[in-house]
Order: structure tokens, then C-alpha cells, then sequence
């Protein structure tokens, strides 16, 4: 079966600080990977997503950049947070045929001091 | 530019009755429609969707009903249980030469079911 796993769980880091986020998918090829932030009282913004190795897509301009090293493997990093940077983050996948959109990961809670 | 929209931030509802949350979209070639469920601190998790070429279909206690011609959709929850608070995500997807598409979403409705 398919499993996602996204870590670490929460996060405290810095102003000026840089930020790697790790996002690994099981039991699947070549999915669609994508990074969702959850800003507070604010809903699902897309921030990045990629269809394979090396090809990535940035939705927003934005303090962070991502990549994808190998074929379930998904990072979001930054050389140096900002506080607007905090959020709820969240990897997810997806495949070509799925009628169930995304499968998300359990998220990373990023507070920015 | 907030494609899809929810504009009721938040729901409360009497356990038992229906719980009713409403979704529209602007961007007509959107064609699939999901509905997911996030409970604090956890992952949304896949709830129910919907073809555009349907205008409801149902899964035990929930219903999606969809409104092309008004770019409405609506997630019909009864009876409402307390394990159903949490926040409900609209998301909708335009699929882009046969290959599946980004999800936009919604910026969620709280449900709260009380007893």
C-alpha cells in the first residue's frame, strides 16, 4: 500500500535561519508531488509541485524553493526564514488515474521566532 | 484570486441534523470536485468527490451535490455525528491535456457538531 511520511512534526526555528523539510512517498512510481502551506486562517495554498526528478513548478514567489533529488523523495527548503514563513506545511501525491485528488502527509507545524 | 471559495468560515450544528457546507468555484473548466476533512494538526484526508458530468452522488451519510450551471457544489452531512467536527477543504481540479491537474481549495469551513 501507498504510504506518504513527512517529517519532523512541528518545528521551531529562527528568523534568518534555513529550513529542509522532508517529504518520502512508499509503495508507488513516479507520482505527482506537491507542497501545500496552511497560513492561519487561511486555506490550502499550493507552493510547489513536480511531475518527476528535477521538475519542479513554484506557484507562489516566495521566500522557499524545493526539489526533487529522487523519484519519491520531495523537499522544501530555505536558506533563511522570515516570520511570515510559519505555517502549517504539507506534502502530498498523486497519480495520473486517482479519483481521490491527493493523499496528504501528517504535516509540519513551522513556527518562525 | 480565490478560484475556489468557501464563505462560511464556520458551521455549527446540533448532532443528529444535517450539516450543509457550501463551495463555489469560478474557473468553468474545472470538471472533478472533491471534498476533504482535516482534523487539527493531522493531513486533510480524501472525504468524497464528484465528476462534472454528475450532479450528486453519495457515500453512506455524505452527499455532493453539484450545480454546474451555477458553479455551486454542497456537501450534505446526515445525521451529523460529534466525530464530524472538524474543517471541511472544497477542492477542484481542471484536467490539463489527459494528465491529472493541480487541486485548487477553498479556505475551509469549521464544522462544529454538538451534542
Amino acid at each position: 500500500s501507498q504510504t506518504i511520511h513527512q517529517w519532523p512534526a512541528t518545528l521551531v526555528q529562527p528568523v534568518g535561519s534555513p529550513l529542509s523539510l522532508e517529504c518520502t512517498v512508499e509503495g508507488t512510481s513516479n507520482p505527482n508531488l506537491y507542497w501545500y502551506r496552511q497560513a492561519a486562517g487561511r486555506g490550502l495554498q499550493l507552493l510547489f509541485y513536480s511531475v518527476g526528478i528535477g521538475q519542479i513548478s513554484s506557484e507562489v514567489p516566495q521566500n522557499l524553493s524545493a526539489s526533487r533529488p529522487q523519484d519519491r523523495q520531495f523537499i522544501l527548503s530555505s536558506k533563511k526564514l522570515l516570520l511570515s514563513d510559519s505555517g502549517f506545511y504539507l506534502c502530498a501525491w498523486s497519480v495520473l488515474t486517482s479519483n481521490y485528488g491527493y493523499t496528504f502527509g501528517s504535516g509540519t507545524r513551522l513556527t518562525v521566532v | 484570486d480565490q478560484q475556489v471559495k468557501q464563505n462560511s468560515p464556520s458551521l455549527s450544528v446540533q448532532e443528529g441534523r444535517i450539516s450543509i457546507l457550501n463551495c463555489d468555484y469560478t474557473n468553468s473548466m474545472f470538471d472533478y470536485f472533491l471534498w476533504y476533512k482535516k482534523y487539527p494538526a493531522e493531513g486533510p484526508t480524501f472525504l468524497i468527490s464528484i465528476s462534472s458530468i454528475k450532479d450528486k452522488n453519495e457515500d453512506g451519510r455524505f452527499t455532493v451535490f453539484l450545480n454546474k450551471s451555477a458553479k455551486h457544489l454542497s456537501l450534505h452531512i446526515v445525521p451529523s455525528q460529534p466525530g464530524d467536527s472538524a474543517v471541511y477543504f472544497c477542492a477542484a481540479s481542471a484536467r490539463e491535456g489527459g494528465t491529472a491537474s493541480k487541486l485548487t481549495f477553498g479556505t475551509g469551513t469549521r464544522l462544529q457538531v454538538t451534542l
